[in-house]
């Protein structure tokens, strides 16, 4: 069956960029799903990040835009994520997530475990 | 704090019947957009409970239930015969039409068994 795996470093510095990847295995990331990042920060809720489809197309957390890139790797069956200026407030565990088209949303039938993200000097 | 509002906490004995309620606006739920439901234990990812405001993914008991009013822009999360291993934090999640559209989350709330 097709699961989904994090991979990054568990430490940013304060300012620098986070960087993550999901690995799809057991299927194909250019079938008819979107794939998203999700993140949690400790003890809070759930925070939908951007998700992107296999043709590319984008889609963004209007809040975190202007510092986050979603990228896909079709030839490594992965995706990406990328999060700039990143600050304490970073620190969350950030999961990829499968998405099915539903009438104008998304549902998240399938994540990974989550990967803990810790920005700190 | 989240677009789309739950209660923090709810509590119930075995075999009772509880709601958790999820509060959107015109934006979103009162849009029609539909809602899922996830479950979460402690320290392990989310689990889609519900999709499509009342639909239950294969292996999820029929205990679990759900319904949308677009009017009221609120929809609800039912859990009938109250289980022990019901404890977890459910959250409602949509999809919001403002600021170029995006998908939320409910704030989530944590169902304690007593």
């Amino acid at each position: 069956q097709v699961q989904l795996q994090e991979s990054g470093p568990g430490l940013v510095k304060p300012s620098g960029t986070l960087s993550l990847t999901c690995a799809v295995s057991g299927g194909s990331i250019g079938s008819n799903n979107w794939w998203s990042w999700v993140r949690q920060s400790p003890g809070k809720g759930l925070e939908w990040i951007a998700e992107i489809y296999h043709s590319g197309s984008t889609n963004y957390n209007p809040s975190l835009k202007s510092r986050v890139t979603i990228s896909i790797d079709k030839s490594k069956n992965q995706f990406s994520l990328r999060l700039t200026s990143v600050t304490a407030a970073d620190t969350a565990v950030f999961y990829c997530a499968r998405g099915v088209a539903a009438a104008g949303s998304r549902y998240f039938d399938l994540w990974g475990r989550g990967t803990l993200v810790s920005v700190s000097s | 704090q989240s677009v789309l509002t739950q209660p923090p906490s709810l509590s119930g004995a075995p075999g009772q019947r509880l709601t958790i309620s999820c509060t959107g606006s015109s934006s979103n739920i009162g849009a029609g957009y539909d809602v899922h439901w996830y479950q979460q234990f402690p320290g392990t990812a989310p689990k889609l409970l519900i999709y499509e405001n009342n639909n239950r993914p294969s292996g999820v008991p029929d205990r679990f239930s759900a319904s949308k009013s677009a009017t009221s822009g609120t929809a609800s999360l039912a859990i009938a015969g109250l289980q022990a291993d019901d404890e977890a934090v459910y959250y409602c999640q949509s999809y919001d039409s403002s600021l170029r559209g995006w998908e939320i989350f409910g704030g989530g709330t944590k169902l304690t068994v007593l």
